[in-house]
């Protein structure tokens, strides 16, 4: 199973939105809506940002939003702020019965 | 509140074995499937392996070729990989992970434990 597709890296100024792109195959993002999308801060342990695409759970910020068009799962930030620069990973359960996290994205606040 | 503690990392040989651990508290642990995911040193997560809240469904990872193997005791609380074959590539922070649902995402992370392979 090969890793999910992010960029490298995403920039953006406080204030802008920023929207990081995942892609997968039809075996995974394209084959159910499972997909999830985590924040990682240096030194830190993951937060769960958005579940099923694009459902986010209780405590996370509204500036954060999911979707999915095919085999691309997407991750936009609003409103981008400071605390905001961090890893980004997106993850998709797949038609093996497994998961398969993304490459990684890193945003930086500029 | 939800609490996952891994423990059992450390320094091994390469072909030895090691156990990992996570102690689970806060909600009812046989409710929630369990996952392991690992992060390389300055690189990304890699899924590992997840077990079902009954242990009746597991599933690991292609890359690991046999050599993990997870379980869980409901009665304490607590989740389990075993790791043998110890290679190089390895070594990782080993993080446990509540599933929110089945099979949904990881809403819940501990610390991480860190596995280092190394003659």
């Amino acid at each position: 199973q090969s890793a999910l597709t992010q960029a490298d890296s995403v920039s953006g100024s406080p204030g802008q939105s920023i929207t990081i792109s995942c892609t997968g195959t039809s075996s995974d993002i394209g084959s159910y809506n499972l997909v999830s999308w985590y924040q990682q801060h240096p030194g830190k342990a993951p937060k769960l940002l958005i579940s099923e695409g694009s459902r986010r759970p209780s405590g996370v910020s509204s500036r954060f939003s999911g979707s999915k068009s095919g085999n691309t799962a997407s991750l936009t930030i609003s409103g981008l702020q400071a605390e905001d620069e961090a890893d980004y990973y997106c993850c998709a359960y797949s038609s093996s019965s497994t998961f398969v996290f993304g490459t990684g994205t890193k945003v930086t606040v500029l | 509140q939800v609490q996952l503690v891994e423990s059992g990392g450390g320094l091994v040989k390469p072909g030895g074995s090691l156990r990992l651990s996570c102690a689970a508290s806060g909600f009812t642990f046989s409710d929630y499937y369990m996952g392991w995911i690992r992060q390389a040193p300055g690189k990304g997560l890699e899924w590992v392996s997840y077990i079902s809240g009954s242990g009746g469904t597991i599933y690991y990872a292609d890359s690991l070729k046999g050599r993990f193997t997870i379980s869980r005791d409901n009665a304490k609380n607590s989740l389990h990989l075993q790791m043998n074959s110890l290679r190089a590539e390895d070594t990782a922070l080993y993080y446990c992970a509540r599933d929110s649902g089945v099979v949904t995402a990881f809403d819940s992370w501990g610390q991480g434990t860190l596995v280092t392979v190394s003659s």
